[in-house]
């Protein structure tokens, strides 16, 4: 089956770290690039990062570069997403999704993982 | 607010049809045919509907239909069903430092 599995979200206090995985499977992993959208509570969607196949290129939102590390290990079939100094605002469920062909579109998402950032 | 512009809310009656704009500037949706749409049930993910303006993916109905024009893109859905009553989100490329921008979601009713 075509799916992508989050994992690693949880209560965090602020300024801490936190790093999530989304396990991919039923595709050829290494050939796709991947990302990270998220969505705080009752909000809208929000890209996050960005990675390409090889994990060569990286890219993030004005919003988290220099605090979040996105990565990839192809012999795992699996995404990260390292997040450091963490802050209320980015509280949010954490989507993984796949990006075909390279273009900017999410074709296959996981079901989320939520990140509560709170003392 | 969202860089891009949506209606917060629509609605419709079952088979009619409606239309949900999203409004950008030359930097996103009105420089580049990268404009995706994306419906999403609550408590549920989003699933891509629309992509590169006007294409569908595998599997999803002909009823949904994409367009652009300048700055704003439009999505379509045609013989509404109670299984559309969702939230909708356009998302397009951009020239900026943040490469993908979303819009701040339309909330479809199925009346």
């Amino acid at each position: 089956e075509v799916q992508l599995l989050e994992s690693g979200g949880g209560l965090v206090q602020p300024g801490g770290s936190l790093r999530l995985s989304c396990a991919a499977s039923g595709f050829t992993f290494s050939t796709n690039a991947m990302a990270w959208v998220r969505q705080a509570p009752g909000k809208g969607l929000e890209w996050v990062s960005a990675i390409s196949g090889s994990g060569g290129s990286r890219y993030y939102a004005d919003s988290v570069r220099g605090r979040f590390t996105i990565s990839r290990d192809n012999s795992k079939n699996t995404v990260y997403l390292q997040m450091n100094s963490l802050r209320a605002e980015d509280t949010a469920v954490y989507y993984c999704a796949r990006r075909p062909d390279g273009g900017w579109r999410f074709d296959l998402w996981g079901r989320g993982s939520l990140v509560t950032v709170s003392s | 607010q969202s860089a891009l512009t949506q209606p917060a809310s629509v609605s419709g009656s079952p088979g009619q049809s409606i239309t949900i704009s999203c409004t950008g500037t030359s930097s996103d949706v009105g420089g580049y045919n990268y404009v995706s749409w994306y419906r999403q049930h609550p408590g549920k993910a989003p699933k891509l509907i629309i992509y590169d303006v006007t294409n569908r993916p595998s599997g999803v109905s002909n009823r949904f239909s994409g367009s652009k024009s300048g700055n704003t893109a439009s999505l379509t859905i045609s013989g509404l069903q109670a299984e559309d009553e969702a939230d909708y989100y356009c998302s397009s490329y951009t020239s900026g430092s943040t490469l993908v921008v979303f819009g701040g979601g339309t909330k479809l009713t199925v009346l």
